[in-house]
């Protein structure tokens, strides 16, 4: 069973454009949700990180909005530029010793 | 500061064979996470160790297991391999929970079972 629901498989983003990807999760016991960002042949990296205390989070041109009642968060890179393309992973983990990763989202900037 | 990294970064195996990958942590990093992440899917959770003891695991059978050692590298161990265990392994290391700190990615060994 998959404990974070992630979509859309892919997507398509003119420069400047506004991405964004949507996360859904059953688990009321998490109580933290990065965003990771994978490239080709690399590791994932952590992008940006929420904790359910705050319904959102900015850092520069990522924000994460978190909906505690829905059981939904979300990923918005505002501007988006062709450098962000990428696979991107929303996560939750509730005790940090076990983290559930979301199918990712291809995501393409076109210039 | 180095970063995490992995060995070897391919490795091609028969079912049935025995593998073992290696992971060095960032300097400093104390906790180990291995991931299995198959072909256009998310990161798996296999299992976590903390300061040399087992610190979580993952839904993955018995066959995989790991080591994390004094100097807080790790091994991460699959027997009787099956061709469902093709994929990327990954192992982040952080200090302390990643909950709390940075758990920091490396590029992963691609294992091949045919």
């Amino acid at each position: 069973q998959q404990q974070v629901k992630q979509s859309p498989q892919s997507l398509i983003v003119q420069k400047g454009g506004i991405s964004i990807i949507n996360c859904a999760y059953e688990n009321t016991a998490f109580d933290y949700f990065p965003w990771y960002q994978q490239f080709p042949g690399k590791g994932p990296a952590l992008l940006i990180a929420i904790r359910p205390d705050v319904s959102e989070k900015k850092e520069g041109r990522f924000t994460i909005s978190f909906n505690k009642s829905a059981k939904q968060f979300s990923l918005h890179i505002m501007d988006s530029q062709p450098g962000d393309s990428a696979t991107y992973f929303c996560a939750a983990s509730a005790s940090g010793n076990q983290f559930y990763f979301g199918t990712g989202t291809s995501l393409t900037v076109i210039p | 500061e180095t970063g995490v990294t992995q060995s070897p970064t391919h490795l091609i195996k028969t079912r049935g064979q025995q593998v073992t990958l290696r992971c060095s942590s960032q300097s400093g990093h104390n906790t180990v996470s291995w991931y299995q992440q198959a072909l256009g899917q998310g990161p798996q959770f296999i299992f976590q160790y903390y300061r040399e003891e087992e610190n979580g695991r993952g839904n993955f059978p018995p066959r995989f297991s790991g080591l994390q050692f004094p100097n807080y590298s790790s091994e991460l161990n699959v027997n009787a391999l099956e061709l469902d265990d093709s994929a990327l392994y990954l192992c982040a290391s952080s200090l302390g929970s990643p909950l709390y700190n940075e758990q920091f990615f490396g590029p992963g060994t691609r294992l091949t079972v045919l």
